[in-house]
């Protein structure tokens, strides 16, 4: 499979532990995007990076996140001190940026990782 | 901000029967307007954008800036097309995609 691979699949955590995913996306991809999605919603923007710079985080991301993309290839996004209200699934995203080629990229996903905090 | 909206969280149509899955936003500028697909245990995946006036599957939208819509059409369902669909946007020059809260269809035989 050479789409975006996401791992763990599924992750089952205590209230207050520290938990990691891995997104590894399609190999030439310049642009990675985390997103998570809770039941009966859509999938909500959480950051993006480009190449290794990481370019936007959204509010919905709080100091207990953080996502990092060394190298530019694959990224981890951690959460400490998990809250019963991270229970979510976590999906990664990647597209090929062609600068000064705005919008329309199609992004591919991977099958995300479902963290469920007890 | 940014908003997208669709209203129907099930839509149920027989085999044959034509659909529409509404999404409408809202936002003051030109937006990209784009429709995502999940069928069941796939993962998510572009299923068209407005820009591109493109047919995939059958499906058509077009987007309606009086009425700020983009709805999806087919005009005649097929079983295949049971999934989850979402409708999504993006402001020019931003990065993120704001999606909607889904629309399921079901098409029966």
């Amino acid at each position: 499979d050479t789409g975006v691979s996401q791992n763990p699949r599924h992750k089952i955590t205590k209230r207050g532990q520290n938990v990691t995913f891995r997104c590894d996306p399609i190999s030439e991809h310049n642009r990675l995007y985390w997103y998570r999605q809770t039941l009966g919603q859509g999938p909500e923007f959480l950051t993006y990076f480009q190449n290794e710079a990481q370019l936007e985080k959204s509010r919905l991301l709080s100091d207990r996140f953080s996502a990092e993309r060394p190298k530019g290839s694959f990224s981890t996004l951690e959460i400490q001190r998990t809250e019963q209200g991270d229970s979510a699934m976590y999906l990664c995203a990647s597209t090929y940026h062609l600068f000064l080629m705005d919008g329309n990229e199609k992004l591919f996903f991977g099958s995300g990782t479902q963290l469920s905090v007890l | 901000a940014q908003r997208v909206t669709q209203p129907e969280k099930l839509l149920s149509v027989f085999k044959g029967a034509p659909v529409e899955l509404k999404c409408n936003y809202s936002y003051s500028g030109s937006p990209e307007l784009f429709w995502y697909v999940q069928y069941s245990r796939q993962r998510l995946q572009l299923l068209l954008r407005h820009i591109s006036r493109e047919s995939i599957k059958g499906f058509t939208a077009d987007l309606n800036k009086g009425e700020t819509s983009f709805h999806l059409k087919k005009p005649f369902a097929q079983e295949e097309d049971s999934a989850m669909y979402y409708c999504a946007l993006r402001k020019k020059s931003f990065q993120k995609l704001v999606f909607g809260t889904g629309t399921r269809l079901l098409v029966s035989p």
